[in-house]
This record gives C-alpha cells, structure tokens and sequence, in this order.
C-alpha cells in the first residue's frame, strides 16, 4: 500500500505564480524525498527532507516537514512552464525502500 | 555519468504472452529497483536488489513475474504470461548502497511502457 497522500490531485497555475502541494503520510519516516516526473519520463529527485529536518530550500523550491502532524509541503516559487510535470512525494521507513503517493499533476499555464 | 538504461522503451504485446525489461543501472550502484506505476498512480515496488541479492520481493506477483541480477549489475524483468492489468510503465532504479549513501536517493530510468492487449 502507499504510504504518501499528495494533494491536490491536480494544479493549474500562471507562469510566475506560486505551487503548493501537500503530502501526508502514515508511519514514522526516516525521510521524506520529493520527485519530479515529466510526461513519459522517469522520475528525477528534487529534494530530501530528514524527519528532524523542519525546512529546506533548494533554488526555487521549499520544502517543510511536520513530523507530528505527518505531513510535508513542496512550494514551487516564480513557476515556469518547464514545471510542468507530476509530483511525487516518497517516505523512507529506515530500510532504504521508498513508498509513493499518487503524486500532484501540475499544469503551468504561459 | 551515465544514467540509469532501460529497454525496450515501449512493447505492446497480447495478453498470455511473455515479456522481459531490461535495465543497466548507474555504475557503481549496488542497489537497484523495480517498479510498476500504473497510469495515475505513483511508483509501486516490486522488487529491490543488493548486488545480486534479493532485499525485498514482498509485491512482486511471482506466479507471473521474475527478476534476476545475476553479476551484480544489469537486471532483468519478465513477465510470463501477460494480463490485461500489466500494462503500466515499468520502471528501474538504483542507488548507492546504504552505508556509502546517507540518503536514499534512487535514479531512475526513463522506463518501459508496456500495453497488454
């Protein structure tokens, strides 16, 4: 079963706006890593998040984590439409397996 | 550096049939994945190699599926016989094994996409 939960299930947003989405998850984390896909591509990694890690920043992206509300943010400043893509957040249980949510379709309008 | 190799990129083929994937993960990587993502959904495990060992095969439906990584290093995915609900992206991943690597960050391949008619 899938450990993550990403919401909104969709996003569609102005170039130069801001993307938030959210992941929620159920068990203790030894991290939380955060995915790009692109249509008909593999996955690529963004950015990893450690469960005593409360913020992250990395270029344009912003990543949170509440380990007691058990639950992570990816914010995605100034977008682009090269963001456009699917994002996938994935937990890590402490034995180097990584489960995924459903991931957050995101539509960057020119 | 190379990334992760996979092939064929697309195969179509008809259900009862047979099919292998194929992937060279990043050199020096000792573990590699595989995984099923069903159009909609995220990446689900099916199998997870340390060098030519099995770690975890706990989802992969192995009356119809196997894996192998004989030398460590490139491994292949069959399916044996196809049904309908196979057809999915397949894709393969690896990373540093865990004492060399801090973190788990997997490289993925571009994947197989597969349609079983």
């Amino acid at each position: 079963s899938q450990q993550g939960e990403e919401d909104p299930q969709a996003l569609s947003i102005q170039e130069g706006e801001n993307a938030t989405m959210n992941c929620s998850y159920k068990t203790s984390i030894n991290n939380l890593q955060w995915y790009r896909q692109n249509s008909g591509r593999g996955l690529v990694h963004l950015i990893l998040i450690r469960s005593n890690e409360r913020e992250k920043h990395s270029g344009r992206l912003r990543v949170t984590l509440d380990t007691s509300k058990k639950s992570s943010s990816l914010l995605i400043t100034a977008s682009r439409a090269a963001d456009t893509a699917s994002y996938f957040c994935a937990t890590d249980l402490d034995d180097y397996k990584l489960s995924f949510g459903a991931g957050t379709t995101v539509t960057v309008r020119a | 550096e190379a990334g992760v190799a996979q092939s064929p990129r697309y195969k179509i083929i008809e259900k009862r049939q047979s099919v292998a994937f194929w992937c060279n993960p990043i050199s020096g990587h000792a573990t590699l994945y595989w995984y099923q993502q069903i159009l909609g959904q995220g990446p689900k495990l099916l199998i997870q190699f340390q060098n030519n060992g099995v770690v975890d095969d706990s989802q992969l439906p192995k009356d119809r599926f196997s894996a192998e990584r004989l030398k460590g290093v490139d491994s292949t995915l069959k399916i044996q016989p196809a049904k309908l609900e196979d057809s999915a992206v397949y894709l393969c991943a690896s990373s540093l094994e865990a004492p060399l690597s801090n973190s788990n960050e997997q490289f993925f391949g571009p994947g197989t996409r597969l349609t079983v008619l």
